[in-house]
């Protein structure tokens, strides 16, 4: 079945560091894959996304490129901050009316 | 907007006994969706609603547990005889008709079976 492989945590950064985290799917056809968030204390939000290959969805300084040839959507920021620390989770979609499948998520503290 | 808003925040039982907590969506969203997350992992598909139907269960839905959304507003997820391993967050989520593929989800359930 469909699924989602992320790289285990937790993450330790130093503030402005360089931030990856990987993450590769298994899917049939072509799927929409996303990067949510969960602050300390917070419920899950949206990040980012993308919808076909090549694409690459942007924000809060956070990228990702969908890759159809790796099945990568990895997680980049040039400089982390103190205020991103949280719980990242890679997830797909076969279609804006199916279920969403989510990886088992990345922890990543920040350090002043 | 006042988002997806789910009932209790916190619920503790004894083994044995049932449990139903309550979800309201975003008032203009049709697709509703159930999922659980145990401590350091990610959230795994329960169940889906488009309107008052189920469309999707997932194979970890066992018999013991049940989800209703009667009138395609608010939806209600039951456990029946509940066991320690029922222990989790039950999150609820949202879309919009629209086609928009962001979900938006509740703070959570946290389930405690004793």
């Amino acid at each position: 079945g469909d699924s989602v492989t992320q790289m285990e945590g937790p993450v330790t950064l130093s503030e402005e560091a360089f931030l990856t985290i990987n993450c590769t799917y298994t899917a049939t056809g072509y799927p929409s894959l996303f990067w949510y968030v969960q602050y300390p204390g917070e419920g899950l939000q949206l990040l980012l996304k993308a919808t076909k290959a090549d694409d690459k969805g942007s924000n809060k300084g956070f990228e990702a490129t969908y890759r159809k040839e790796t099945t990568s959507f990895h997680l980049e920021k040039g400089s982390v901050q103190v205020s991103d620390s949280a719980v990242y989770f890679c997830a797909l979609s076969k279609t804006s009316y199916d279920k969403v499948i989510f990886g088992p998520g990345t922890s990543l503290s920040v350090i002043p | 907007d006042t988002g997806v808003s789910q009932d209790p925040r916190h619920k503790i039982t004894k083994r044995g006994q049932n449990v139903t907590f309550r979800c309201d969506p975003i008032s203009e969203h049709n697709r509703l969706y159930w999922y659980r997350q145990t401590l350091g992992q990610g959230p795994e598909f329960l169940t889906y609603f488009q309107n008052e139907a189920q469309l999707e269960k997932s194979r970890l839905l066992s018999d013991r547990f049940s989800a209703e959304r009667p009138k395609g507003s608010f939806s209600t997820l039951e456990i029946q005889r509940t066991e320690q391993g029922d222990s989790a967050m039950y999150l609820c989520a949202s879309r919009s008709r629209q086609g928009e593929e962001k979900l938006f989800f509740g703070s959570g359930t946290q389930l405690s079976v004793l």
